[in-house]
C-alpha cells in the first residue's frame, strides 16, 4: 500500500523534553511538509523540504527542527523551546513543489506535554 | 500578508439539499486553490483543484467555483447526505511552494 505513515499516533511527555514525530513516505514524493493543528484552527505550516538535504522554515519554526536525509523520510524534533508543544501534529508529502500537486497526508500525531 | 477565510465555522443542513461553503482571500493571487476534507482525528483528504483560468470544475456531486475577481471559492455540496458530515478546508498556493489553509467550515447534514 502507498501511503504516508506517521508515528506514534500519541505521545505523551514531560515539559522540557526533546521529541521526535516520524513521517515516512512510500510515494516517490520529492516535497514533504510537517504542520501543526490547534482546536479550531487551520493547519499551520511548520517546515517543508522540496528535495533531500533541502529544508524551509514555514510560518511557525520556531522551537522545531527538520531533517530531510533520505527521499522517504522526513521527521520533525519538537524541542524544549517550542512554548506550547501540545498540538496534533500532521505529515503531508507531494509530488513536488512548483506544481499544483495535492497533498497526501499521514494519520497524525497527538502530541500531548505533560 | 496572505489571509485566507472560511467565513462560516459550522453549517448544518438537512439531508437531500445543497450544501454552500465559501472560501475569501486577500492580499494574494493564487495560481489555484484546493478542498480537503477532514474527519476528527485524522488527517485531510484533497477533494478538488481549481486553477485561475476556471471559473467551474466538478466531481461528482461536488462543484467548486473560482472567482479572482472577487476573491472567493465557493464549494458546493449536491444531493448532501450525513456521510458528507466532516470539516471542509480551503488551501491557496503560496507561488508553488507550500499552501496556505483556512480554518475550515464543519459541515452536518442531517437526516
Amino acid at each position: 500500500d502507498g501511503g504516508i505513515t506517521q508515528s506514534p499516533k500519541y505521545l505523551f511527555r514531560k515539559e522540557g523534553q526533546n521529541v521526535t514525530l516520524s513521517c515516512e513516505q512510500n510515494l516517490n514524493h520529492d516535497a514533504m511538509y510537517w504542520y501543526r493543528q490547534d482546536p479550531g484552527q487551520g493547519l499551520r505550516l511548520i517546515y517543508y523540504s522540496q528535495i533531500v538535504n533541502d529544508f524551509q522554515k514555514g510560518d511557525i519554526a520556531e522551537g522545531y527542527s527538520v531533517s530531510r536525509e533520505k527521499k522517504e523520510s522526513f521527521p520533525l524534533t519538537v524541542t524544549s523551546a517550542q512554548k506550547n508543544p501540545t498540538a496534533f501534529y500532521l505529515c503531508a508529502s507531494s509530488m513536488g513543489a512548483g506544481t499544483p500537486n495535492e497533498q497526501f497526508f499521514g494519520p497524525g500525531t497527538r502530541l500531548t506535554v505533560l | 500578508s496572505q489571509k485566507i477565510e472560511q467565513n462560516s465555522e459550522a453549517l448544518n443542513i438537512q439531508e437531500g439539499k445543497t450544501a454552500t461553503l465559501t472560501c475569501n482571500y486577500t492580499n494574494y493571487s493564487p495560481a489555484y486553490l484546493q478542498w480537503y476534507r477532514q474527519d476528527p482525528g485524522r488527517g485531510p483528504v484533497f477533494l478538488l483543484l481549481i486553477r485561475e483560468n476556471e471559473k467551474e470544475k466538478r466531481k461528482e456531486r461536488l462543484k467548486v467555483t473560482f472567482d479572482t475577481t472577487l476573491k472567493q471559492s465557493l464549494f458546493h455540496i449536491t444531493a448532501s447526505q450525513p456521510a458528507d458530515s466532516a470539516t471542509y478546508l480551503c488551501a491557496l498556493d503560496r507561488a508553488g511552494t507550500a499552501l496556505i489553509f483556512g480554518k475550515g467550515t464543519t459541515l452536518s447534514v442531517s437526516s
